[in-house]
C-alpha cells in the first residue's frame, strides 16, 4: 500500500524522558513535514524537510530536533518531555512544493500522552 | 488575528441537508485554498484545492472562494452520517521559495440518520 506510515501509533510516557517517532513515505513524495495537533484539533506546522534539507522549522523547543536520513524518511526525537507536549503529531509529504497546488497525505498520527 | 479563522462547530444536520462550511482569512498573499476531511483517530485527507476565485465541483461537494471577500465554502449536497468528521481549510502562500499552509481550527460536522 502506498502511503505514509508513523510508529508508534500511540505513546505513553513519563516527564522528562526522551522519545522518538518515526515517519517513512513509500510515495516517491520529496517533502516531509511534522505536525503537531492539539486539544482543540489546531494543525501546527512544526517542522518540514525538502529531500532532506530542513526548509521549515517554526519555533519549537530546541528539545524537538528532526532527523531526515533519506528523502523518504523522517524521524521526530524529543528531549525531556513535558506535560504541555501531550498533543496527536502527524507526519505528512507532498510533492515539492512549488508553482502549482499541492496537498499533503497525512499519516494516521502518533499520539502522546505524558504524565 | 488568526491569519485563518473557522467556527468550531459542532454542526449538528439530518441526513440529506445541505452542509456550509465556512472559513474567512486576512492574509490576502493566500494563493491555493484547500479542505481537508478528518475522521476521528485519523489523519487529515484532502478532498478538494482550488486556486481562483469561483466555484469547483467534485460529486456531492463543492468548494468555493471569494478573494474579494477573502471567504471559502464547502458544501456537501445530500449529506450522510459517512460525512460526520471534522473539517479543515488550508490556504497556502510563498514563503521563502515555497507554498507554507495554514490550517484552520475545523469544523466538527455530525450528520444525524
Amino acid at each position: 500500500d502506498t502511503a505514509v506510515s508513523q510508529t508508534p501509533k500511540y505513546l505513553v510516557t513519563q516527564m522528562g524522558n526522551d522519545k522518538s517517532i518515526k515517519c517513512e513515505q513509500n510515495l516517491g513524495h520529496d517533502t516531509m513535514y511534522w505536525y503537531k495537533q492539539d486539544s482543540k484539533k489546531f494543525l501546527k506546522i512544526m517542522f518540514s524537510y525538502n529531500n532532506k534539507e530542513l526548509i521549515i522549522n517554526e519555533t519549537v523547543p530546541n528539545r524537538f530536533s528532526p532527523k531526515s536520513p533519506d528523502k523518504a524518511h523522517l524521524n521526530l526525537h524529543i528531549n525531556s518531555l513535558e506535560l504541555g507536549d501531550s498533543a496527536v503529531y502527524f507526519c505528512a509529504s507532498s510533492q515539492v512544493p512549488g508553482q502549482g497546488p499541492y496537498g499533503y497525505t497525512f499519516g494516521s498520527g502518533t499520539r502522546l500522552t505524558v504524565v | 488575528q488568526k491569519e485563518v479563522e473557522q467556527d468550531p462547530g459542532p454542526l449538528s444536520v439530518p441526513e440529506g441537508a445541505i452542509v456550509s462550511l465556512n472559513c474567512t482569512y486576512s492574509n490576502s498573499a493566500f494563493q491555493y485554498f484547500m479542505w481537508y476531511r478528518q475522521y476521528s483517530r485519523k489523519g487529515p485527507e484532502l478532498l478538494m484545492y482550488t486556486y481562483s476565485s469561483g466555484n469547483k465541483e467534485d460529486g456531492r461537494f463543492t468548494a468555493q472562494v471569494d478573494k474579494s471577500s477573502k471567504y471559502i465554502s464547502l458544501f456537501i449536497r445530500d449529506s450522510q452520517p459517512s460525512d460526520s468528521a471534522t473539517y479543515l481549510c488550508a490556504m497556502s502562500r510563498p514563503s521563502g521559495g515555497y507554498q507554507k499552509v495554514t490550517f484552520g481550527t475545523g469544523t466538527k460536522l455530525q450528520v444525524i440518520p
